[in-house]
């Protein structure tokens, strides 16, 4: 079946300029996820959804950053006033079943969105 | 500061040798996963390993588990040059998120 899908692969954008970065999860996952990766590094979380669950924002960097996940399935991650250090590779992923007795289960990633601010 | 932290950063073998990477962690878990990137982009799931489990294998790839160390170790046997790629452990951190590590880049020479 369909992966993880991200729109669009590649955005530059002026600083300044507000972005919108899209993720469609698997079909029947209920948990997803946003990360941040920076050149060379490792993943940065930025938030979770869970369901019909509060999402988890605690990653989020600062209030310039924003999402949203409309119907349990599609998500919008938003930032506005872009800043050169937002420029990084933004990866959603979706689990099947999130958060459990268990810990995370294995999550499914998309290709990524990679975002240059100039 | 990151959960999980791998070591090497970087590794080089020659092709049908075996790799080996370490994940190290503070806290305690509920299960640790390695994933695999190629070229940057998206990740993929290889194994997860419990934490009352100590070895699990997926094919070429063996992955041990020391909760009193607080580590984990992956190794790949006989590596082909495909295997090259970046490989990530990641932790649970509290009550809700996975926290990767910085990775270990991973280059097969054939």
């Amino acid at each position: 079946g369909a992966g993880v899908s991200q729109s669009p692969s590649n955005k530059v954008t002026e600083k300044g300029k507000d972005v919108e970065l899209r993720c469609d999860p698997i079909s029947g996952h209920t948990a997803l996820y946003w990360y941040r990766q920076s050149l060379g590094q490792g993943l940065e979380f930025l938030i979770y959804f869970q369901g019909n669950s509060a999402p988890d924002k605690s990653g989020l960097p600062s209030d310039r950053f924003s999402a949203e996940r409309t119907g349990g399935s599609v998500s919008t991650l938003t930032i506005q006033r872009t800043q050169q250090e937002d420029s990084a590779v933004y990866l959603c992923a979706s689990s099947p079943r999130g958060r459990g007795a268990g810990g995370h289960y294995e999550q499914y990633f998309g290709p990524g969105t990679r975002l240059t601010v100039t | 500061s990151q959960q999980g932290e791998e070591d090497p950063q970087a590794l080089s073998i020659q092709e049908g040798e075996n790799a080996t990477m370490n994940c190290s962690y503070k806290t305690s878990i509920n299960n640790l996963q390695w994933y695999r990137q190629n070229s940057g982009r998206g990740l993929v799931h290889l194994i997860l390993i419990r934490s009352n489990e100590r070895e699990k294998h997926s094919g070429r790839l063996r992955v041990t588990l020391d909760t009193s160390k607080k580590s984990s170790s992956l190794l790949i046997t006989a590596s082909r040059a495909a295997d090259t790629a970046s490989y990530f452990c990641a932790t649970d951190e509290g009550a809700q998120k996975l926290v990767f590590g910085q990775g270990t880049r991973l280059t097969i020479n054939p």
